[in-house]
């Protein structure tokens, strides 16, 4: 079946550092790939998307390219801050697939100043 | 606008007491979802709506029933409560697929309930 699998966390770093969480997907079709970030207390909100091959998206400093050749998401900032620290979702949603969305288990990250 | 909303934030159950979570968007969303997060396992889907009075059932619907009576509210019952449904519930909104695969859901802020 349709799947998603990040890193393992918690990534704790530095303020400044740089940051990668990897994503990975396996699907049946060929999908949207989304980020998400859950702040403390709160829903999810999504941070950036990319809806075919090669396709970069960014938001707020954060990157991710569509990889299909590896399908891969990876998720990058070149230099964290403390207000980063959150849990980021790596997701995938098939385009002939209704509206279901599959996510990946989440990775916490811990940004210390 | 207030996107989506879901009461109550916190609720503690007894095994066997029954409730409802009600979620409400106000962005004339035609899906809902509901979610359960887990740690560890990231989001699973309980059941959705792809209109005002469907549903269908997601991932993991057992032991939970739903109703869309209306477009903008998408109601989560637990008929009989079990310390395995304690978790963090979400509710989430989207536009349908049809011409933009790209679509986002829009999330609540959670209900977090505890079931002893």
């Amino acid at each position: 079946g349709d799947s998603v699998t990040q890193m393992e966390g918690p990534v704790t770093l530095s303020e400044e550092a740089f940051l990668t969480i990897n994503c990975t997907y396996t699907a049946t079709g060929y999908p949207s790939l989304f980020w998400y970030v859950q702040y403390p207390g709160e829903g999810l909100q999504l941070l950036l998307k990319a809806t075919k091959a090669d396709d970069k998206g960014s938001n707020k400093g954060f990157e991710a390219t569509y990889r299909k050749e590896t399908t891969s998401f990876h998720l990058e900032k070149g230099s964290v801050q403390v207000s980063d620290s959150a849990v980021y979702f790596c997701a995938l949603k098939l385009k002939d697939y209704g509206q279901n969305f599959v996510f990946g288990p989440g990775t916490r990250l811990s940004v210390l100043p | 606008n207030a996107g989506v909303t879901q009461t109550p934030k916190f609720r503690v159950l007894k095994t066997g007491q029954s409730m409802t979570l009600l979620c409400a968007q106000d962005m004339n969303h035609e899906y809902m979802y509901w979610y359960r997060q887990d740690p560890g396992m990231g989001l699973r889907l309980i059941h959705y709506s792809v209109g005002e009075g469907t549903t269908a059932k997601g991932e993991v619907p057992d032991g939970y029933n739903v109703s869309r009576l209306k477009k903008q509210n998408f109601l989560l019952g637990l008929e009989s409560a079990a310390p395995s449904q304690t978790s963090v519930y979400f509710c989430a909104s989207s536009y349908p697929t049809s011409g933009r695969p790209y679509n986002e859901q829009f999330f609540g802020p959670g209900t977090r309930l505890t079931v002893l």
